[in-house]
C-alpha cells in the first residue's frame, strides 16, 4: 500500500536535546497528524493539523503542515526519557477519509 | 475522551484455525472502523474499512476470504483471521472514527500462529 517518506527512521540522543522529523509525500493532503505509539499499543494522537501553513503545539511538541501541502515535521523540545517510542506522520486525502501512514521514526532517549 | 476497546490483546492459534478480534467503541458511535496490520518495526498498513451495516471496502492485496469483516452494530466492529497460517503472525490495530475528525485507536492484537 501506499505510504509517506518519514526521516529518519531513528535517532538516539540525550536527554534534554531537541528532536525534529519530517514526512514528505508525493501527493496533497488536507490534513497531516503526527502519532507516538509505544510498544504492544495502538498509535495516540499528539498533533492534528488541517491548513497549509499551520503550526500547532502541543505542550513541547511542536509540528508544522507544509505549504506546498506535501510535507510536514515534528519538533520535540528538550526531550525526556518518556518521549521514548516511535512517532509515525499519518496523511489523509479528505475529511473522514482513510489514513496513510509513514514508516516511522524510533527515538530512544539518553538519560 | 473516545475510548476503543480492542480484545483479545494477545492470542496464539494453531495453524489452520480461525481467530476472531473484536474492536469496540466505548463512549461513542462509530459509523467506520478501520483495521490495520503492522509488522514488526514497520508501519501501519491499512486493510480495510469498515462500514456499519454494509460490506467492508478492502485495500488492494489484501483477501477479502480470509479477513472477514463484520461491522453488525454502531459499537462493533469484528476481525476474523480464517485459515490462519504463521505469516498471519502480526500485531492487528483497529480504530474508530469517533467524528469527521477524530480517530481513536485501539490497543491493538498481538496474534501468533503456531
Amino acid at each position: 500500500g501506499q505510504q509517506l517518506n518519514q526521516s529518519p527512521q531513528s535517532m538516539f540522543i540525550q536527554e534534554g536535546e531537541d528532536v525534529s522529523m519530517n514526512c514528505t509525500s508525493s501527493s496533497i493532503f488536507n490534513t497531516w497528524l503526527w502519532y507516538k505509539q509505544d510498544p504492544g499499543e495502538g498509535p495516540v494522537l499528539l498533533i492534528a493539523l488541517y491548513k497549509a501553513g499551520e503550526l500547532t503545539s502541543n505542550g513541547r511538541l511542536t509540528a508544522q503542515f507544509g505549504i506546498t501541502r506535501k510535507d510536514s515535521f515534528l519538533n520535540i523540545s528538550a526531550s525526556i526519557p518518556s518521549d521514548v517510542g516511535i512517532y509515525f506522520c499519518a496523511g489523509r486525502y479528505n475529511q473522514g477519509g482513510k489514513l496513510i501512514f509513514g514508516q516511522g521514526t524510533e527515538l530512544s532517549v539518553k538519560p | 475522551g473516545a475510548v476503543v476497546s480492542q480484545h483479545p490483546s494477545r492470542v496464539i492459534c494453531k495453524s489452520g484455525t480461525s481467530v476472531k478480534i473484536e474492536c469496540r467503541s466505548l463512549d461513542f458511535q462509530a459509523t467506520t472502523m478501520f483495521w490495520y496490520r503492522q509488522f514488526p518495526k514497520q508501519s501501519l498498513m491499512l486493510m480495510a474499512t469498515s462500514n456499519e451495516g454494509s460490506k467492508a471496502t478492502y485495500e488492494q492485496g489484501v483477501e477479502k476470504d480470509k479477513f472477514l469483516i463484520n461491522h453488525a452494530s454502531l459499537t462493533l466492529s469484528t476481525l476474523t483471521v480464517t485459515s490462519a497460517h504463521p505469516e498471519d503472525s502480526s500485531f492487528y490495530i483497529c480504530s474508530a472514527r469517533e467524528s469527521i475528525d477524530g480517530y481513536t485507536f485501539g490497543s491493538g492484537t498481538r496474534l501468533t500462529v503456531v
